[in-house]
């Protein structure tokens, strides 16, 4: 979605580094939802977002929301190779709208041994 | 323990054919949605269903339709498959019964790799 921009589109670390992914709105955040995709299978639900400055974790996996600026970003600490795959935000902008969420393209994290 | 699945994975059909796409929770839960997924689109909704006998379109309807007479299932069907419906299918569902917040995180099936020729 265009309402939803991640970035970067991919990336490749080196196993061990750091790295983070950004997830933009274009409108007003009531909720973000962090998913992770390995290729071939479906969604992983990693965490939800609701609050501003909100901070959640799941493992080596942390993510931040800002509110201010409408953006959520993810971050991976001590990356290893069960990290790789693509990354979605999906973004709830209609609080009223029962559980349509939208999404955006996808961050492909490739770990280099 | 609570999933979701799909069936079949994969499907290889010709063009013009009626297929169909099932979807089964165990989740209990009330909402459930159809996706399909392409290189530089992303995730783009199809239809998606609050309960039983409610369905509503997303924005790529054109060419699909979904019935749901239980809770459980949402089978999604294309009346004339094209080649541009080629794609990744994922069903998902989720509890909330309105508004954003907890319980709106929507749980995803495996996928349907479907090809059409």
């Amino acid at each position: 979605s265009q309402e939803l921009e991640q970035s970067p589109q991919s990336l490749i670390v080196q196993e061990g580094k750091n790295l983070t992914i950004n997830c933009t709105s274009s409108k007003t955040l009531y909720g973000l939802y962090w998913y992770k995709q390995k290729y071939g299978e479906g969604l992983i639900f990693l965490m939800m977002l609701q609050k501003g400055g909100e901070e959640k974790s799941h493992e080596k996996i942390t993510a931040k929301l800002d509110e201010k600026k409408q953006q959520s970003s993810l971050h991976i600490t001590a990356s290893q190779p069960s990290h790789a795959g693509i990354y979605l935000c999906g973004a709830d902008i209609e609080p009223s709208s029962a559980s349509k969420i939208i999404f955006g393209s996808g961050t492909r994290l490739s770990i280099r041994p | 323990d609570a999933e979701i699945t799909q069936s079949p994975r994969h499907k290889i059909t010709e063009t013009g054919r009626q297929v169909t796409l099932a979807c089964h929770q165990t989740w209990n839960h009330n909402n459930m949605f159809w996706y399909r997924q392409d290189l530089g689109h992303g995730l783009r909704l199809i239809h998606y269903s609050y309960g039983v006998q409610d369905t509503n379109k997303g924005e790529v309807s054109d060419g699909y339709s979904v019935s749901r007479s239980n809770t459980e299932d949402l089978p999604l069907t294309l009346e004339s498959a094209a080649s541009s419906q080629t794609s990744v299918y994922f069903c998902a569902s989720s509890e909330s019964a309105g508004g954003a917040g907890p319980g709106n995180e929507q749980f995803f099936g495996p996928g349907t790799r479907l090809t059409v020729l």
